[in-house]
């Protein structure tokens, strides 16, 4: 079973800053790995998948890079609607489909 | 646009069943793969059974803690997937989610399209 971690917990940003979450896997998924926002209240969205292919309608401040074990998502200029949780997903080796524990981001 | 409306979540008792349903809306409905996953309060995501699509056999598979217990099954003619759960537990409370699935490149499956939830609660 392919193993996901997060960091940080937690991420305090300001609103107009960069933030950099990061996913790493216990073994290598390629690039077969995904990204979830979620806000309070409502279901997760999927913001990329592909490691880096932003889904439909995501903006382009959101970009994700990696390969192998690890990766990264970065919101370029951080919005008052990007506070939430981002959960990082492989879907190389499955099953289990594998979720990382999240990392908030949450205001400065 | 696809729509994905969950029901029959509900309080039981410790051991006892409940049947989770998902009606979904929008066109060719059989030709995706379709999710399980369930969030308890305050914790993380949880993949819990993925069924696939006719067209690669519709065959299931479960995570290890659901494995046994619960039953996903579909009828494309209705388009609707169903969660069995038997033997519930009180690890079991979260809120599921009915996930439909699209197919990268490499036909792998993403998890395009989520429902609202609905919320199981075990407890005596």
């Amino acid at each position: 079973e392919r193993v996901m971690t997060q960091s940080p917990a937690t991420l305090s940003v300001s609103p107009g800053e960069r933030a950099i979450l990061s996913c790493r896997a216990s073994q290598s998924v390629g690039t077969n790995l995904a990204w979830y926002q979620q806000k309070p209240g409502q279901p997760p969205r999927l913001l990329l998948y592909g490691a880096s292919t932003r889904a439909t309608g995501v903006a382009a401040r959101f970009t994700g890079s990696g390969s192998g074990t690890e990766f990264s998502l970065t919101i370029s200029s951080l919005q008052s609607e990007d506070f939430a949780v981002y959960y990082c997903q492989q879907y190389d080796n499955w099953p289990p489909f594998t979720f990382g524990p999240g990392t908030k981001v949450d205001m400065k | 646009e696809v729509q994905l409306v969950e029901s029959g979540g509900d309080l039981v008792r410790p051991g006892r069943s409940l049947r989770l349903v998902c009606s979904a809306s929008g066109p060719t409905f059989g030709y995706y793969p379709m999710t399980w996953v369930r969030q308890a309060p305050g914790r993380g995501l949880e993949w819990v059974a993925y069924i696939r699509s006719k067209r690669y056999g519709g065959t299931p598979e479960y995570a290890a803690s659901v494995k046994g217990r619960f039953t996903i099954s579909r009828d494309d003619s209705k388009n609707i997937v169903y969660l069995q759960m038997d033997s519930l537990n009180t690890e079991d409370s979260a809120v599921y989610y009915c996930v439909r699935g699209d197919y990268d490149s490499s036909g792998h499956p993403l998890f395009t399209y989520w429902g609202q939830g609905t919320l199981v609660t075990v407890s005596s």
